[in-house]
């Protein structure tokens, strides 16, 4: 998984808990991602990196947050979970040798919202 | 709304067969189409990818089809194996996207029967 680790790989909670996921990267990628993957719906983004402390929105991000304070750590909030936010989620890499467009992805999180 | 459309969503096909999965996308800005592999439990795994300057790009069995004016590009997987069971997604991103963003298609689950 290209030294991208994820944490917790699994994950229970209930609804209007915080929740935060944690991705860890060796590779010293300048890009970082949160997606997540519903069925029929592919990966969507949900927010991204492009330095240390650069952060934006993507497609989907009401109701989450993020930081990065260090280029190896991304981290993703839900303030208060809900049970839409059941999914499967992805943390991804880009901008390194592979080129800037080229993205690899970790093991992925399994979050349940009761 | 969804640039990138994938088809289809699930394909059967018998061992030795070519197995072809299909994307369209809306956006003309888009200028690098990845194809990614997943098994069930890990993460998105990048197989392949094409940039519009090309027509087709071959990696063993594995054949990227763009079709510019079409807006169209395809997945042919020759000779297909059980060991290709697995969900594909396509998968692209443009210029002037300042995190490299990539947008996904919904995802194609082929399944290689013995």
């Amino acid at each position: 998984d290209a030294g991208i680790t994820q944490s917790p790989r699994h994950k229970v909670t209930e609804t209007g808990t915080p929740v935060t996921l944690r991705c860890h990267q060796t590779e010293n990628h300048r890009y970082m991602y949160w997606y997540r993957q519903d069925p029929g719906h592919g990966l969507r983004l949900i927010h991204y990196s492009y330095g240390v402390k650069d952060t934006d929105k993507g497609e989907v991000s009401d109701g989450y947050s993020v930081s990065r304070s260090k280029t190896e750590d991304f981290l993703l909030t839900l303030e208060s979970a809900t049970s839409s936010q059941t999914s499967v989620y992805f943390c991804a890499i880009g901008g390194g040798s592979g080129g800037t467009d080229t993205q690899y992805f970790g093991p992925g999180t399994r979050l349940t919202v009761l | 709304q969804q640039q990138v459309k994938q088809s289809p969503q699930s394909l059967i096909v018998q061992k030795g067969g070519i197995s072809i999965i299909n994307c369209a996308y809306e956006n003309t800005a888009f200028d690098y189409f990845p194809w990614y592999q997943q098994f069930p439990g890990k993460g998105p795994a990048l197989l392949i990818a094409i940039r519009p300057d090309v027509s087709e790009k071959k990696e063993g069995r594995f054949t990227i089809s763009f079709n510019k004016s079409a807006k169209q590009f395809s997945l042919h997987i020759m000779d297909s194996q059980p060991g290709d069971s697995a969900t594909y997604f396509c998968a692209a991103s443009g210029v002037g996207n300042a995190g490299n963003m990539l947008t996904f298609g919904g995802g194609t689950r082929l399944m290689v029967k013995p």
